[in-house]
């Protein structure tokens, strides 16, 4: 069983649409979790950090952890064209310095 | 808003020649690392490095590869005797290490070796 599982896609939707990505993990050591964003050619960036169970908002993205079924989820409201991107679950031990281990990436396309 | 910087963007080598890519973190961080990401492939972490030393590394990070921080701004990887299979973009990140402090990434630099 690979250690972070997630679907490439790539996902399609219309602009205004709310978009779910999600992570299943194995190792239930993992505290931290993060959602990045990667533009073609481009360096992840980041985009919501969370810390053990429970949920985060920022402005259009909620991240959602759920630690009991190892299942993380990034929600996107009314999405635009410029999030079109590959968006990239990683998750670390205790300790932010610890290495990520990164999903394969989801490539989502937002169309208008 | 600071951020992690990378050069060369591109660097296009032939088998067997060192190449040496370079980083410059955010000022502040303590902690820096650096990731490779085949084309079409998850990011892998190759290497951290923190208090001059190399804390942690994969199995990707052979004999070929060193890191250096030769002075107080500046990262570097280098891989002495490249491979066809070294191509990938390479990321630079920090952090500051603390508990709400997640890794910052670099624009990468693209490596083709021919």
């Amino acid at each position: 069983q690979k250690e972070v599982e997630q679907d490439p896609g790539p996902l399609s939707v219309p602009e205004g649409a709310i978009v779910s990505l999600n992570c299943t993990y194995s190792n239930s050591a993992f505290q931290y979790f993060m959602w990045y964003r990667q533009y073609s050619r481009k360096g992840p960036e980041l985009l919501m950090y969370t810390y053990s169970s429970g949920n985060k908002e920022d402005g259009r993205f909620t991240a959602q952890v759920d630690k009991s079924s190892k299942y993380i989820s990034l929600f996107i409201r009314d999405s635009q064209p410029s999030d079109s991107a590959t968006y990239l679950c990683a998750m670390t031990f205790s300790g932010g310095y610890n290495k990520l281990i990164f999903g394969a990436g989801t490539r989502l396309a937002v169309h208008p | 808003e600071p951020e992690v910087t990378q050069t060369p963007s591109h660097q296009v080598t032939q088998m067997g020649q060192e190449v040496i890519l370079r980083c410059v973190p955010i000022s502040n961080h303590l902690y820096f690392y650096w990731y490779r990401q085949i084309l079409g492939q998850k990011v892998e972490f190759l290497v951290s490095f923190y208090n001059n030393e190399i804390s942690e590394k994969s199995e990707i990070f052979d004999d070929q590869f060193s890191v250096e921080r030769p002075d107080g701004s500046n990262f570097t990887l280098k891989i002495r005797s490249t491979k066809l299979e070294d191509s990938a973009m390479y990321f630079c990140a920090s952090t500051n290490g603390g508990q709400n402090s997640p890794l910052h990434f670099g624009n990468g630099t693209r490596l083709t070796v021919t």
